[in-house]
């Protein structure tokens, strides 16, 4: 049981640079979620999808985009890298509604 | 709106010794409250929840935490201190609706001294 992957696992970009961050879960949960986590700053939400076909923004999401492709999959887009979204990205799935929320390993981006 | 405020982003103790890391949140409604642990260069993984019920919860590795809605606390503690807790401890408020949104703290970094 893998639980939540994430790819890749390291980037480096230049500014302007796109590049798409890949999550899938195999847990059958209803709600992903994709944070930043920056030094001293916690855990941020970028975007989340509390069902298939559905996603809306959280604190942070200019910048970035994501696809709800099925289920199991929700994608990050960063159509055009700047420096300030160097960060570690995660991503995270849930069931109901109050569950626990399962990290995926992260991805470490870097833009230069 | 929800919020969590951990206080210390670094936290010492000696091998042995009681660890208590401290978290307060705000929220309008029954809060759902969470303890994760992350270790280097790892994804976070879940040490303890609160939702209803008791309000003293045991996780994993010998943690626990109580939910004090009076002061609106939910500190995290361990009796005695082992070289591999080392890692930061996220506190997070869920608003448990249909989006189930996490609210984490900033983060505190345990090290711990042999």
């Amino acid at each position: 049981n893998a639980g939540v992957t994430q790819t890749p696992k390291f980037q480096v970009l230049k500014t302007g640079q796109s590049m798409t961050l890949q999550c899938a879960q195999d847990m059958n949960h209803n709600s992903m979620y994709w944070y930043r986590q920056d030094p001293g700053m916690g855990l941020r939400l970028i975007y989340y999808s509390a069902s298939e076909g559905t996603t809306d923004k959280g604190e942070v999401p200019n910048g970035y985009n994501v696809s709800r492709l099925n289920k199991r999959e929700f994608s990050l887009r960063l159509e055009s890298a700047a420096p300030s979204q160097t960060s570690v990205y995660f991503c995270a799935s849930a069931g109901r509604g109050g569950e626990t929320q399962y990290f995926g390993p992260g991805t470490r981006l870097l833009v230069l | 709106a929800q919020s969590v405020t951990q206080l210390g982003s670094h936290v010492s103790v000696s091998e042995g010794a009681l660890v208590l890391l401290r978290c307060n949140y705000s929220s309008s409604v029954p809060p759902y409250l969470f303890w994760y642990v992350q270790y280097p260069n790892q994804g976070l993984q879940l040490l303890l929840k609160y939702t209803t019920g008791a309000t003293l919860v045991k996780g994993i590795n010998g943690f626990e935490a109580e939910f004090k809605k009076s002061e609106t606390s939910f500190h995290l503690t361990k009796p005695s201190a082992h070289m591999s807790d080392a890692a930061e401890y996220f506190c997070a408020v869920s608003d448990y609706g249909a989006t189930n949104k996490l609210i984490f703290g900033t983060g505190t970094l345990l090290a711990v001294q042999p």
